[in-house]
């Protein structure tokens, strides 16, 4: 059974720069996984906002940023803003038509 | 503009059976892979399965394969979600959600709510 993993929380302070990241419990992550991350804030549906690995969606301000670090898909705020509190969960494509999610990071940013 | 509107999320018992559906518009909907995601109270997001726009194939998660279906009608711009022996664990919000042009889900609808309880 493949697991991705996330961080569970993170903390994050107004302005600051904060990295969340992607990886697989066995192996490494790589742009073929096409890793895509969503932001998903209490009683809403998801919110894409990097496809690709380092693609913003339409509307994506450009303090997201995502990217490869080391074995992981990252995705990095940079200038934290008080509504970037959320959840945000990645997702990676294993190929075969399966994907399979993170387990989401609670972002705080306090 | 795309739109996603699930509907036929209700409180069954376990093991009965539900069909969602998923009314799709703003877009080419024969092209397109479309998915479902779930959520449980309080958990994360979990991809269920996915049906090929062009191929017709699906896929699916191995905690739903052999009780739930995929299916569409693009005659009706609409995708299901056929569930069948429910179980406690099943209860979530269920998304649609359109695959975008890179593995990613470009589009999700606004989620309907399945309570599996007696």
């Amino acid at each position: 059974q493949t697991v991705v993993t996330q961080e569970p929380s993170f903390s994050v302070s107004p302005g600051g720069t904060v990295t969340l990241t992607c990886g697989l419990r066995a192996g490494s992550v790589s742009t073929t996984y096409y890793a895509s991350w969503y932001q998903q804030t209490p009683g809403q549906a998801p919110r894409t906002l990097m496809y690709n690995t380092n693609t913003r969606s339409s509307g994506v301000p450009d303090r997201f940023s995502g990217s490869i670090l080391g074995n992981k898909a990252a995705l990095t705020i940079t200038g934290a803003q008080a509504d970037d509190e959320s959840d945000y969960y990645c997702v990676l494509y294993m190929g075969s038509g399966i994907w399979v999610f993170g387990g989401g990071t609670k972002l705080t940013v306090l | 503009e795309v739109q996603l509107l699930e509907s036929g999320g209700a409180l069954v018992q376990p093991g009965g059976s539900l069909r969602l559906s998923c009314a799709a518009s703003g877009f080419t909907f024969s092209s397109y892979t479309m998915h479902w995601v779930r959520q449980a109270p309080g958990k994360g997001l979990e991809w269920l399965s996915a049906l090929s726009g062009t191929s017709g194939g699906t896929f699916y998660a191995d905690s739903v394969k052999g009780r739930f279906t995929i299916s569409r009608d693009n005659s009706k711009n609409t995708l299901y979600l056929q569930m069948n022996t429910l179980r406690a664990e099943d209860t979530a919000v269920y998304y649609c959600a359109k695959r975008g042009g890179s593995q990613e889900f470009d589009y999700w609808g606004q989620g309907t709510l399945v309570t599996v309880s007696s």
